[in-house]
């Protein structure tokens, strides 16, 4: 248990759906980010957020959507989706967005896009 | 990105110690080393990380090389649970550098 909880843990969705997926994070933590790890690919940043703020957006297609209501909460909004975006989402918080902070994981969210 | 090198798998015995090895010849003087590691079907966890000196936490030893080319993250017994992708991390300073930009990792089996 890092701290960092996600939900759903599994989701499934055809190409023309809306969905959302939410992560929380318990340990006080400014930053958030959301990752993406296709299968056998290396994981891959996908946006940063510090005290609310995005810092960061790694050339992410608009159909992803990410919200931050607070520093405890991150959406990751989904809308016509690809096939090629299953993967396993992966949130994670820091406590600040400099190199000698570690990040804490999620367990992730295995989406499959139909 | 200053980048790391690591072998793609290891393989160790139930309760013997394990050194995985990491180079990063082209480390600058700000950069951090992290380690990771990502169990099955879960997603990655913070292991340790260093700047200069050795370093010691409840999971594992981080030996950083005195000219910080090379680091070595030490497993002192090793567990099945042990088993997993272990990720060497480097993280600089400003600009953008400070993400966490995940490799391949080395790939730990761990045999009873």
């Amino acid at each position: 248990e890092t701290g960092v909880t996600q939900t759903p843990r599994h989701l499934v969705m055809g190409m023309t759906n809306k969905k959302s997926l939410k992560c929380e994070q318990h340990l006080g933590h400014n930053a958030m980010y959301w990752y993406k790890q296709s299968a056998k690919k290396p994981l891959e940043l996908m946006f940063v957020y510090n005290f609310k703020e995005q810092t960061e957006n790694n050339s992410v297609p608009s159909r992803f959507s990410p919200e931050c209501p607070n520093s405890s909460h991150l959406f990751l909004h989904l809308h016509t989706l690809q096939p090629e975006d299953s993967a396993l989402y992966l949130c994670a918080s820091s406590q600040g967005v400099t190199n000698s902070y570690e990040q804490y994981f999620g367990p992730g969210t295995r989406l499959t896009v139909t | 990105d200053a980048k790391t090198t690591q072998p793609n798998s290891m393989e160790s015995n139930e309760e013997e110690p394990v050194h995985l090895p990491c180079n990063h010849s082209t480390i600058s003087g700000t950069d951090y080393i992290h380690w990771y590691r990502q169990l099955p079907s879960q997603g990655p966890e913070y292991v340790i990380h260093g700047l200069t000196s050795n370093v010691n936490n409840r999971m594992a030893s981080l030996a950083i090389a005195e000219d910080r080319k090379s680091s070595t993250l030490i497993l002192h017994r090793a567990t099945l649970r042990d088993a997993a992708v272990y990720y060497c991390i480097l993280r600089g300073h400003q600009g953008g550098s400070e993400k966490l930009v995940f490799g391949k990792g080395t790939k730990l089996t761990v045999n009873p």
